[in-house]
Order: structure tokens, then sequence, then C-alpha cells
């Protein structure tokens, strides 16, 4: 059964510092892995995407790595802002099943002044 | 334009009644989903078109029905809900099924 298991479950951190969100996944055969930042009630807005051969992406702040072989990405938010403050999922997608994406349970983030 | 848009916004309604959601998207994309949100939960798939056909229903009661009238328009009509079926209904597009999806702002449903 594919899965996607997102750590940790919630963070606090302080504006201006930098976090790491965790992303591991067992779904099979990959084809891709998108992060989405979903602010309380309304929908999520994708951050990146990325396939097989992409292990980096950056969108201004957000930096996604992707390690195929270990199946686990990560989203690094740098010099965190209090908009940054929402839930990050983690989707991934397979070939067989077009248009059937398996979502972590997601990070929910609080930045604090 | 890059946006999904979704109507109502919030819509509250009782256990009889009959509405329906809206979802309309012009990004000439070929693939559009329904998603249920609960509350500090990931989004639930529903229902998948590709090119207008109906390819994945993820076992939705029938009390929820979703219409796709044309490429840039998806419906989802409503009958007989429940209370637990209160929740945030999201609508998503995408280029072709399994890409990456565009989702609009949702509508938020309360049934009584």
């Amino acid at each position: 059964k594919n899965q996607v298991e997102q750590s940790p479950q919630s963070l606090i951190i302080l504006e201006g510092k930098n976090c790491t969100l965790q992303c591991n996944y067992t779904v099979s055969p990959f084809s891709n892995l998108r992060w989405y930042k979903q602010d309380t009630g309304r929908g999520p807005v994708s951050l990146t995407i990325m396939t097989f051969s992409e292990n980096t992406k950056s969108n201004g702040r957000y930096t996604a790595t992707l390690d195929a072989d270990t199946k686990q990405s990560s989203l690094h938010i740098t010099a965190s802002q209090l908009s940054d403050s929402a839930s990050y999922i983690c989707v991934v997608s397979d070939n067989t099943n077009a248009g059937k994406s398996t979502f972590g349970d997601g990070t929910t983030l609080t930045v604090k002044p | 334009d890059t946006e999904v848009t979704q109507t109502p916004k919030h819509l509250v309604m009782g256990m009889t009644n009959k509405k329906s959601l809206k979802c309309e998207q012009h990004m000439g994309h070929r693939a559009m989903y329904w998603y249920k949100q609960k509350a500090k939960k990931p989004p639930e798939l529903m229902f998948v078109y590709s090119y207008e056909k109906l390819s994945i229903n993820e076992s939705v009661p029938s009390r929820f029905s979703p219409e796709c009238p044309n490429s840039s328009l998806l419906n989802l009509h409503l009958h007989a809900l429940q209370p637990e079926d209160s929740a945030l209904y999201l609508c998503a597009s995408s280029q072709t099924a399994g890409e990456t999806q565009y989702f609009g702002p949702g509508t938020r449903l309360l049934v009584l």
C-alpha cells in the first residue's frame, strides 16, 4: 500500500530562523513528489514538484530535496516569516494510477515573532 | 489565468436539501478533481475527471454526484447529506492526470 509519512507533525520556530520538514514515502512506481503549502481554511498552493531525476528544486525561500534511492524528501525554509505559518503537505504520485496521489498528513508550522 | 475558482465559498444546508458546488478553470487543464478535507487532515480524493470522463470514484456515497459539463467546469451535486459530510470541499485541476494540481479556495460546507 502506498504511504507518505511526514515529520514532525508540528513545529514552532522563531521568525527569521530556518527549518526543515521531512517526507518519507513508499509509493511505487514513483512519478513525482510535490510540496504544498496550505493556509487554514484555504486550498493548498503548490511550492515545488520533482521527478525521479531531480534532487533539488527551489522556489524563493523554499528548497526541496529528493533522494529517490532512500525515498525521502525534505523541504527547507530559510529565514522564516510569520506568513510561513501554515500546513505543509507532501504529495506523491505513481505511474499506474494517474490522478490518484498519496497525501501525507502534513506538518503544521507556526512561526512566532 | 492560473486560477481555479469555486462557488459558493460557504454553504449551509439541511439534510433534505439539494445543492450544487461549482468549480471552474481556464488553464486548458484536462484533469479535474474533487477532494473532501476535514479539519487538521489532508485532502481525501473523491472523484477524478480526465478529458471530461469520470476516471476515478473513490467509493463515494451516491448522495454526492459529480458532473463535468465541459473541459472548464466541474460540478458536485449534493442531496440528502449527513452532518458528518460537513467539511471543506476542494476542487483541483492539472494539465493531465498525475501532474501538479492547482487547487481552488474551497467551499466550506455545513450540514445541519
